[in-house]
């Protein structure tokens, strides 16, 4: 039972590229949601998803984008990516009114 | 979501119980208090959480005052895997606005030694 995974750990990017982030969950959870984590801060909200097929506005939205068309995946998009989205990406999961489970985070350095 | 206001950091000796307080004086009638820890460079995860009575599990106890004002998380031996900062966050658990989302503050630094 793996629970939260997200691939990649670790990804050096320069302004303008794009790239997306993976997260998969094996523990059936109909909730997803993306976060980031900046120095010194606590974690802000990006999107969430309450079931395959479905995407929300978190707190922080802008300039990315989140796809969840299986129930166990949920995706992050950068479609133009720049410096102030340098960050640590945490992905978490849950059922309706339990506990969020995350992952590891993936480290995104962006020149 | 209430406030909660914790130590900045703490120091507890291997072996001995962590003792970790948080306030919440705000808190309403249908909020929890949920405790989460991150370990340098993981992601957080979750302790464990309560309404108004007391809880344990494999991991911790959760004692929160009759008035609901305070809380206080106990690691009853804590090692030096324990050494992490401590999130205490207050919260309606399901869905509000902004999407079940967590508001994790500054927390405790817990760090456990020798």
């Amino acid at each position: 039972n793996a629970g939260v995974t997200q691939t990649p750990k670790f990804r050096v990017l320069k302004t303008g590229q794009s790239m997306t982030l993976l997260c998969a969950q094996d523990m059936n959870h109909e909730y997803m949601y993306w976060y980031r984590q900046d120095p010194g801060m606590g974690l802000r909200l990006i999107h969430y998803s309450v079931g395959e097929g479905t995407t929300a506005k978190g707190e922080v939205p802008d300039g990315y984008n989140v796809s969840r068309l299986k129930k166990q995946n949920f995706l992050l998009g950068l479609e133009s990516a720049a410096p102030s989205q340098t960050s640590v990406y945490f992905c978490a999961s849950s059922l309706y009114n339990q506990p969020q489970h995350f992952g590891d985070g993936t480290r995104l350095s962006i020149l | 979501d209430a406030k909660t206001t914790q130590p900045p950091s703490m120091d507890c000796a291997e072996g001995r119980a962590a003792n970790l307080p948080c306030n919440h004086s705000t808190i309403s009638g249908n909020e929890y208090v949920y405790w989460y820890r991150q370990i340098h460079s993981q992601g957080p995860q979750y302790i464990i959480h309560g309404l108004k009575n007391n809880e344990t599990n494999e991991m911790a106890s959760l004692i929160i005052t009759e008035d609901r004002k305070s809380s206080t998380l106990i690691l009853p031996h804590a090692t030096l895997r324990d050494t992490a900062v401590y999130y205490c966050i207050v919260r309606v658990p399901g869905f509000t606005g902004g999407g079940n989302k967590l508001t994790f503050g500054t927390g405790t630094q817990l760090k456990v030694e020798l």
